[in-house]
């Protein structure tokens, strides 16, 4: 049991490139997350999905794209990368309980370094 | 929607003294209160967590305390250490939408 597992751990993009951030769970959590912290500070969302098919918006998604195509993935995109995107990105995965939530068991993998130069 | 505020930003504490950190919320809706700790370099870590129906959780050293009326909640750290010393955010729901952090409090523990 991996847990959440991101790759890769650093990158270096120049502007205006484009790249993929990869995010996988195996504990068949319906919640799946992307988190942004930038040095020093605490952690924004950027998009969240609810399950496969279903994305939606977090507090900073300019600039970036999701998709979840299936339980176990949820890739992230940022195309025409910006300076203001360096960051380290957080990927996690939660489950829920019928009429309870869906906060329990918050798992975070262990972050891509970003920097865009 | 929901609005976590942490204080203090930074606390320092001499080994063997107690640290607290205090988080307030906006919506009393939120139900279940958990607290990440993150390590130099490291992904955030749950230590522990409290539901809405008690109002204080102990594990070993650490305990969570809830205000539900007063809309506050507390991480309270006994008999630190040095590897206690991390930056410690609490989090709270709003709904069944995603967790909201705390700016996050930079603990140190001075041997």
């Amino acid at each position: 049991n991996a847990g959440v597992t991101q790759t890769p751990k650093f990158r270096i993009l120049k502007i205006g490139q484009s790249m993929t951030l990869q995010c996988t769970q195996d504990m068949n959590h319906n919640y799946m997350y992307w988190y942004r912290q930038d040095p020093g500070m605490g952690l924004k969302l950027i998009y969240y999905s609810v399950g496969a098919g279903i994305t939606d918006k977090g507090e900073v998604p300019n600039g970036y794209n999701v998709s979840r195509s299936t339980t176990e993935d949820f890739p992230l995109r940022l195309e025409l990368a910006a300076p203001s995107q360096t960051s380290v990105y957080f990927c996690a995965s939660s489950y829920s309980i019928r009429g309870r939530g869906a906060n329990y068991g918050y798992t975070f993998g262990s972050g891509t370094r970003l920097t865009v130069v | 929607g929901e609005n976590v505020e942490q204080h203090p930003s930074t606390l320092s504490v001499q080994e063997g003294d107690s640290a607290v950190i205090k988080c307030t919320y906006s919506d009393s809706a939120s139900n279940y209160f958990p607290w990440y700790k993150q390590e130099l370099g490291k992904r955030p870590q749950l230590i522990i967590d409290i539901r809405s129906n008690v109002g204080e959780k102990k594990d070993q050293r650490i305990a969570v305390t809830l205000n539900k009326t007063a809309k506050h909640f507390s991480l309270h750290i006994t008999e630190t250490q040095p590897e206690d010393s991390a930056v410690y955010f609490c989090a709270a729901p709003s709904g069944n939408t995603p967790l909201v952090f705390g700016k996050g409090t930079r603990l140190s523990v001075i041997a």
